[in-house]
């Protein structure tokens, strides 16, 4: 159990435009997800923290305009780059934990998002 | 000084061999503390996950916490190829789901 997984798994896109990655927790209800960046060689980074059917937390540093996160339903949180460019290239990475507050977080694959 | 300190490697090491990975850390706040194995251009994958002080055992792979020298320990016995990974370490506070990350260890299982 505690399968989440992200679509697209890779995406290339052009500078200027908007990219919609998923992450869906499969087999279990996921209170809270998260949405993490991870640069070459580096660890991961906490962008924001959503708890579904509310606004999102994000960490200081990070602009939420850019980085829309929505939190739809207990299965479901999506991360929209809006406006992306060349220094977005990344590799975005969501989990999932069952509970608000300490618990568990289910990692997704990952999607590695190219701009040009 | 970074909250969470890990030593990035490279690390190799002859299959069969025990492995030892470390992370310190500073905040002693932290309560829980977790190791995640991160194959290329994956996901992290949960390994071990304790709660304050003590030993944890789970297969080949022990866990360790000491926190009064807040230090904490993943030991890999008889590696195999298939352990080739980078071993992340993490860590929260009670009552607070924030995860914080050491920048990984890059470990090669020579066969």
């Amino acid at each position: 159990g505690a399968v989440v997984s992200q679509h697209p798994s890779w995406v290339i896109c052009k500078s200027g435009t908007s990219v919609k990655i998923e992450c869906r927790s499969l087999d279990f209800q996921a209170t809270t997800m998260f949405w993490y960046r991870q640069f070459p060689k580096q660890s991961l980074m906490l962008m924001a923290t959503s708890n579904e059917g509310s606004k999102a937390t994000y960490e200081q540093g990070v602009e939420k305009d850019k980085f829309l996160i929505n939190h739809a339903s207990l299965t479901l949180s999506t991360l929209t780059v809006t406006s992306a460019h060349p220094e977005d290239s990344s590799f975005y990475i969501c989990s999932a934990a069952r509970r608000v507050g300490t618990d568990t977080q289910y990692f997704g694959p990952g999607t590695r998002l190219t701009v040009l | 000084q970074k909250e969470v300190e890990q030593d990035p490697g490279p690390l190799s090491v002859p299959e069969g061999a025990i492995v030892s990975l470390n992370c310190t850390y500073s905040n002693s706040a932290f309560q829980y503390f977790m190791w995640y194995r991160q194959y290329s251009r994956k996901g992290p994958e949960l390994l071990m996950y304790t709660y304050s002080s003590g030993n944890k055992e789970d297969g080949r792979f022990t866990a360790q916490v000491d926190k009064s020298s807040k230090y904490i320990s993943l030991f890999i016995r008889d590696s195999q190829p298939s352990d080739s990974a980078t071993y992340l370490c993490a860590m929260s506070q009670a009552g607070n789901e924030k995860l914080t990350f050491g920048t990984g260890t890059r470990l090669t299982i020579i066969p």
